[in-house]
């Protein structure tokens, strides 16, 4: 099946910086891809649409300005927390969707970035 | 909105039994439902997909149902093993549209 891979796997950083995750689909092309947040014991929470070539769709409470995500290659999409504090301190996790025949299928998902922000 | 619910959240059976979880969907029926497992601190792993039109679909053995009289799916897992413990995650897609909108998921633990 497709792979999706994320870098890093986890990160700790001081409140006020900046992080970057890295999502790279490995043996496919992706135009699109996802990124989602889960705290814990929670669901997946869409955060935003990330497309090839063109700027983000974020959902309704997603700050824009603080998740700032980029698309720059058919394999590469990077979401970058600015400022991060605290409560920033989540699951982070990507996905590319897989077409089947009918051009509707599954996603693939990254293995998750755990941020931690002291 | 569009919303998917997985009403147990936790799942204990005896290893050998089938485990059976539900999702239920509320207002229109979803093109696809999906079910996926999720082990602690790692990404969802796709397990099945099952199309609006479609009853019922197998994978080894796994088997997902969808009715959409009772906007429903169940999901089943014959002859259970310890090794299927895991969080197993409801997820829904609309015609047209890549995104997934996830339930809760449900934690099942076979017990030996």
């Amino acid at each position: 099946g497709a792979v999706v891979s994320q870098h890093p796997s986890w990160v700790i950083c001081k409140s006020g910086t900046s992080v970057k995750i890295e999502c790279r689909s490995l043996d496919f092309q992706a135009t699109t891809m996802f990124w989602y947040r889960q705290f814990p014991k929670q669901s997946l929470m869409l955060m935003a649409t990330s497309n090839e070539g063109s700027k983000a769709t974020y959902e309704q409470g997603v700050e824009k300005d603080k998740f700032l995500i980029n698309h720059a290659s058919l394999t590469l999409s990077t979401l970058t927390v600015t400022s991060a504090h605290p409560e920033d301190s989540s699951f982070y996790i990507c996905s590319a969707p897989w077409y089947d025949e009918a051009g509707q299928g599954e996603q693939y998902f990254g293995p998750g970035t755990r941020l931690t922000v002291t | 909105s569009q919303k998917i619910e997985q009403n147990s959240e936790a799942l204990n059976i005896q290893e050998g039994k089938t485990a059976t979880l539900t999702c239920n969907y509320t207002n229109y029926s979803p093109a696809y439902l999906q079910w996926y497992r999720q082990d602690p601190g790692r990404g969802p792993v796709f397990l099945l997909l099952i199309r609006e039109n479609e009853k019922e679909k197998r994978k080894e053995r796994l088997k997902v149902t969808f009715d959409t009289t009772l906007k429903q799916s169940l999901f089943h897992i014959t002859a259970s093993q310890p090794a299927d413990s895991a969080t197993y995650l409801c997820a829904r897609t609309g015609a047209g549209s890549y995104q997934l909108t996830f339930g809760k998921g449900t934690k099942l633990s076979v017990i030996p």
